[in-house]
């Protein structure tokens, strides 16, 4: 299993542009989050989903959307990005009771 | 509501002491709880979790955590400090029951002196 993979590793937008995070597992679980890591702050929740079809926002939602169509896969979508959104970005699933981290995209807008 | 808190932001131990890292707890109903590592540029590592089960638990690489209801307390522990223990730690708990929504702790760096 790969586990959970994010893609890209790194991103540079300017102010206003907008972008796909993507976010994938292959463990076929049901529950899957993104959070946001910012410093000083510990991790984030941005937006979570307990299954296909289901989202729900998290502490800090404002300015991204997230979809589910599938299991696999959990999208996260910047609208317009601020600088604001600078940040390093973690996809997870979770099985159990125990999450299961990607290995985060850092994000920055200038 | 679930929260935590990391009571040092930076703990600074020699090789070979002993290590504590702090966290307290709030929490309406039993919680779940986890420590997190964090290499510098790395993902999280889970090192151990609380379920309800055993309150002493072991994770790996020699750390354990003590679950302390009457303190609201899952402070971590490692009897002897190795260099590659350096890394950012999070105590974390669970925001409802297997949703995957975890509130995390600010964060403790751990700084190993040789």
């Amino acid at each position: 299993n790969a586990g959970v993979t994010q893609t890209p590793k790194f991103q540079v937008l300017k102010t206003g542009q907008s972008m796909t995070l993507q976010c994938a597992q292959d463990m076929n679980h049901e529950y899957m989050s993104w959070y946001r890591q910012d410093p000083g702050m510990g991790l984030r929740l941005i937006h979570y989903s307990v299954g296909a079809g289901i989202t729900d926002q998290g502490e800090v939602p404002n300015g991204y959307n997230v979809s589910r169509s599938t299991t696999e896969d959990f999208p996260l979508r910047l609208l317009s990005a601020a600088p604001s959104q600078t940040s390093v970005y973690f996809c997870a699933s979770t099985y159990q009771n125990t999450q299961y981290f990607g290995p985060g995209t850092r994000l920055t807008v200038l | 509501a679930q929260s935590v808190t990391q009571l040092d932001s930076h703990v600074s131990v020699s090789e070979g002491t002993p290590v504590l890292l702090r966290c307290n707890y709030s929490s309406s109903y039993s919680p779940s709880l986890f420590w997190y590592v964090q290499h510098p540029n790395k993902g999280l590592q889970l090192l151990l979790k609380y379920t309800s089960a055993a309150t002493l638990v072991k994770g790996i690489n020699g750390f354990e955590a003590e679950f302390k209801k009457s303190e609201t307390s899952f402070h971590l522990t490692k009897p002897s400090a190795h260099m590659s223990d350096a890394a950012e730690y999070f105590c974390v708990v669970s925001g409802s029951s297997n949703t995957g929504k975890l509130i995390f702790g600010q964060g403790t760096t751990l700084q190993v002196k040789p």
